[in-house]
Order: structure tokens, then sequence, then C-alpha cells
């Protein structure tokens, strides 16, 4: 019963390039979260899915991030034109497909993305 | 707006000791809350997610407890090991919103 997967676990990128971040929410799960960490701060929400819609995206920038969650497949958090500002610990959580609120979340190890 | 505020910050004490993080919000129209642990450079593990109409949940040495109608969460943790140190996070469910995280309490326990 594999938890929530995300992958790369360490990503490096220079200023400019795409960043793509994947996340494969446990088995049955069908709602995702996407928060950042920034260096010595708290997570903050960045967008809600379930299958095929955005439910939820108040918390991430207007500007160069997208997140889709397609019928097949993993999560998929895009960060166009990185800069040094987007260099962060990328979370993924996951919680079951009533998307209950008796539910906890379950979180994945993350993201590094280091951008230079 | 939700507002989520750890105290204290930071605390360092010796093993064998019993210590008492705390949790506050601003909103008390909460389904749930849950406290989280996280070590340097890894996820989030999940400890203890307390319901709404619940008072608080344990699990081994954990204890939380939770007074919604005061905004008020606490962490129990008897008797502290050095395995015990990382970096505590609450955080509280308003609705279908995700997740308001605080900005945690880094526990150091010395051996």
């Amino acid at each position: 019963n594999a938890g929530v997967m995300q992958n790369p676990r360490h990503l490096v990128r220079r200023r400019g390039q795409e960043a793509r971040l994947r996340c494969s929410p446990m088995k049955g799960h069908s709602h995702v979260y996407w928060y950042r960490q920034l260096p010595e701060e708290g997570l903050k929400f960045m967008v809600y899915l379930q299958k095929e819609n955005i439910i939820d995206e108040s918390g991430m920038p207007k500007e160069r991030f997208s997140a889709e969650f397609p019928k097949e497949g993993p999560s998929i958090l895009r960060i166009q034109q990185v800069v040094r500002g987007d260099s962060a610990a990328y979370f993924c959580a996951s919680s079951p497909e009533s998307g209950g609120t008796n539910y906890g979340y379950t979180f994945g190890s993350g993201t590094r993305l280091t951008v230079v | 707006k939700q507002e989520v505020t750890q105290i204290p910050a930071a605390l360092s004490v010796p093993e064998g000791e019993n210590l008492v993080l705390n949790c506050s919000f601003t909103d008390s129209a909460i389904y749930n809350l849950q406290w989280f642990r996280q070590d340097p450079g890894k996820g989030l593990t999940s400890l203890l997610l307390i319901q709404s109409s619940q008072r608080e949940q344990t699990s081994g040495r954990l204890n939380a407890s939770l007074d919604k109608s005061s905004g008020r969460s606490t962490l129990y943790i008897a008797a502290s090991q050095p395995g015990d140190s990382a970096t505590y996070l609450c955080a509280v469910r308003t609705g279908r919103r995700a997740l308001t995280f605080g900005s945690g309490t880094r526990l150091q326990v010395q051996p």
C-alpha cells in the first residue's frame, strides 16, 4: 500500500527553464493538494484538484504556475520560466475519494526545487 | 481568513521531560485538526487527527486535545526521547478548503 509518491525528490533548474513536479496519490484517493514550503517558513496551500478538475487554485501564483490532474496518470505541478524565488520544497497530499472532512491528509516526501 | 499560530517556535528539553506544544486558530468553525511531524529535509508524517466533535486523541506517548470554542489545541509528549526531535506542525481544515498550517515548533530533545 504505497503512500503518496512524489518525484523527483530533488530538482535543479537554471533560471528560465521549466520545472515539472509529479504526484501520484495513495490508492483510492482522487483528491490532490499541492503545498509550497519556502526555507524557514510554514507550508502554504497552492491548489486543490480532483480528477480532471481544479477545485481551488486560490493559493497559486497567477503567472508561470499551473497544475493538472488528468484522468490517467499523476498530478503535475508545472512552473514555467523559473526564478530563484521559486526555490522551495513542494509537497503533495491526497485524501480519499469522498473528500469528506472526516479524513486526514497523507503527504508525500516532497520535491525540493533549486533554481540556480 | 483562518490563521494558525504555534507557540513556542522552538523548544529544547532534556530527555525524559514531559512537554506541551500549543496551537491556536482564529476561526473556530473547523472540521478537524491534524498534528504532523517533519524531520529536516523530509516530508510530513501525520501524528494525530482530531475531529471537531472530539476533545482528544491519543497515540502512544502522544496526546492531543482540542478546545474548538476557544480555538486551541495542545500536543502533549510524555517522557520525551532524542528521537522525538523534529518540527511539529499543527494544521486545521475549514470547510472544503485545504489545510491551514502553523509555522511549527522546532523541538530538540537533549540526550
